[in-house]
């Protein structure tokens, strides 16, 4: 079953402790990404990956770190969490290939920061 | 820039059709489509490349006029699944994707 899995689905944290969030895939897809969602200002791009060691920001990079070490995996670091990153996190997946076009996203992340 | 849709919500009957445009100021690479159902995950319905060739999923199609940098999204005899908050995804080269504010549809029976 193709799945994208995002830890923790839940978080709550201090600001200035350095967290990351998980993701992994299991479709061998080559682009993955990270969006932030906040009421009014829809789905943003944090940051985006091409294939494993190809990463490039999106819209909305400030305060946010990734890697991308193995094709399965694409966590989002937050090395000094602040008030204003408090959003709902979600992972994605995707193939963009004239054989296989597909995108999966993530159950999302629910983060706050106090 | 963020691309601009069009409406921001539309309430429809069970059956009946409705237009979402999605629309941008720059050139635009592929446009992609997604549905949010409320507190779910977004989900993809399909990618327009350059060429303006129309797609479908189900009873959902969309048409891709990259002369006019825009994208229209069809939701055609409409059933209640179809609720819920579409956004558009454009992408103007280099795989960074932009998304719209997003369309709200309720179906209503």
């Amino acid at each position: 079953e193709a799945q994208v899995t995002q830890n923790p689905r839940y978080l709550i944290t201090v600001t200035g402790k350095k967290l990351t969030v998980t993701c992994s895939q299991n479709m061998n897809h080559e682009y993955m990404s990270w969006y932030r969602q906040d009421p009014g200002l829809g789905l943003r791009q944090i940051y985006y990956s091409m294939n494993v060691e190809v990463t490039d920001k999106g819209d909305v990079p400030e305060g946010y770190k990734v890697s991308r070490k193995e094709k399965r995996n694409f966590p989002l670091i937050l090395e000094s969490p602040s008030p204003n990153q408090t959003s709902l996190y979600f992972c994605a997946s995707s193939s963009w290939t004239e054989r296989n076009t597909e995108a999966f996203f993530g159950q999302g992340t629910r983060l706050t920061v106090v | 820039q963020q691309p601009v849709q069009s409406p921001q919500a539309v309430i429809l009957r069970e059956g009946e059709d409705a237009v979402i445009n999605c629309s941008s100021s720059k050139a635009l690479y592929s446009v992609h489509w997604y549905r949010q159902k409320h507190g779910e995950a977004p989900v993809f319905l399909m990618i327009l490349l350059k060429g303006g060739e129309q797609k479908g999923h189900e009873k959902i199609s969309a048409s891709f006029n990259e002369k006019k940098q825009q994208s229209s999204l069809y939701l055609t005899a409409s059933q209640l699944s179809y609720s819920g908050t579409y956004f558009c995804g454009t992408e103007s080269g280099g795989n960074k994707l932009t998304f719209g504010g997003g369309t709200r549809v309720l179906v209503k029976p």
